[in-house]
């Protein structure tokens, strides 16, 4: 069964640290990871990772994927409040069709 | 203007109704999508609509029937409503390209809350 990990499932931090989210993924043909940023309501795209190694950047937040240990890394520099979110992983199965969600982590930033 | 929505954003209701959720999308997507994120914030897949057509059911129990009357809209509707499906249900769509494609990226509606007393 296809399946997604993250860790930690919750995370609080205080403004201007960094912090690191993973996801771990068990999937048949493997072609994509997506990170997604859920505030109060729906799931906004962050990045879509196909090679390993190959880091996506935007502002303060960046990603990196690993085929061989199938994991990636989400990584969020200089935190602020609004940083505070569900961070959503998922891959996309069957076809690219449907998305395989990880549980999310919750990360709250205090002032 | 709203890329996908959904009506109504929030739902309370007695165990035993029926009840609908109703979704649009302006983008011109042929896929269309019904997710269900549980109190933990866990998001999973129900159903997915390819230009009014089913391609992809879940273990959802048949208390749920999806329907599309057009690319543009997928409705949800569900019968004799029980505690566990309080939830939030998010509708999505994408662009619907080859499989080959890595991914066709899915704008979400911004989600129903559903109660069930």
């Amino acid at each position: 069964e296809d399946k997604v990990v993250q860790s930690p499932l919750s995370l609080v931090v205080h403004e201007g640290d960094t912090v690191t989210l993973n996801c771990s993924y068990e999937v048949t043909n493997f072609r994509s990871l997506l990170w997604y940023k859920q505030e109060k309501k729906a799931p906004t795209f962050l990045f879509m990772l196909t090679s390993s190694g190959i880091e996506k950047k935007s502002g303060r937040l960046s990603s990196i994927l690993d085929k061989k240990e199938l994991f990636s890394i989400l990584n969020i520099t200089a935190t602020q409040t609004g940083d505070s979110a569900v961070y959503l992983c998922a891959v996309p199965v069957q076809g690219a069709q449907k998305l395989v969600f990880g549980q999310g982590t919750r990360l709250t930033i205090n002032p | 203007d709203t890329a996908v929505s959904q009506t109504p954003k929030y739902l309370v209701t007695q165990m035993g109704n029926d009840k609908s959720i109703k979704c649009e999308q302006n983008l011109g997507h042929d896929t269309m999508y019904w997710y269900k994120q549980d109190s933990k914030k866990f998001l999973k897949i129900m159903f997915s609509y390819n230009n009014k057509e089913l391609i992809i059911n879940e273990t959802v129990p048949n208390r749920f029937s999806p329907k599309s009357p057009d690319k543009a809209h997928l409705n949800l509707h569900i019968n004799s409503l029980e505690l566990g499906d309080s939830a939030v249900y998010f509708c999505a769509s994408s662009q619907n390209r080859d499989s080959l494609s890595s991914y066709n990226e899915q704008f979400f509606g911004p989600g129903t809350r559903l109660t069930v007393l």
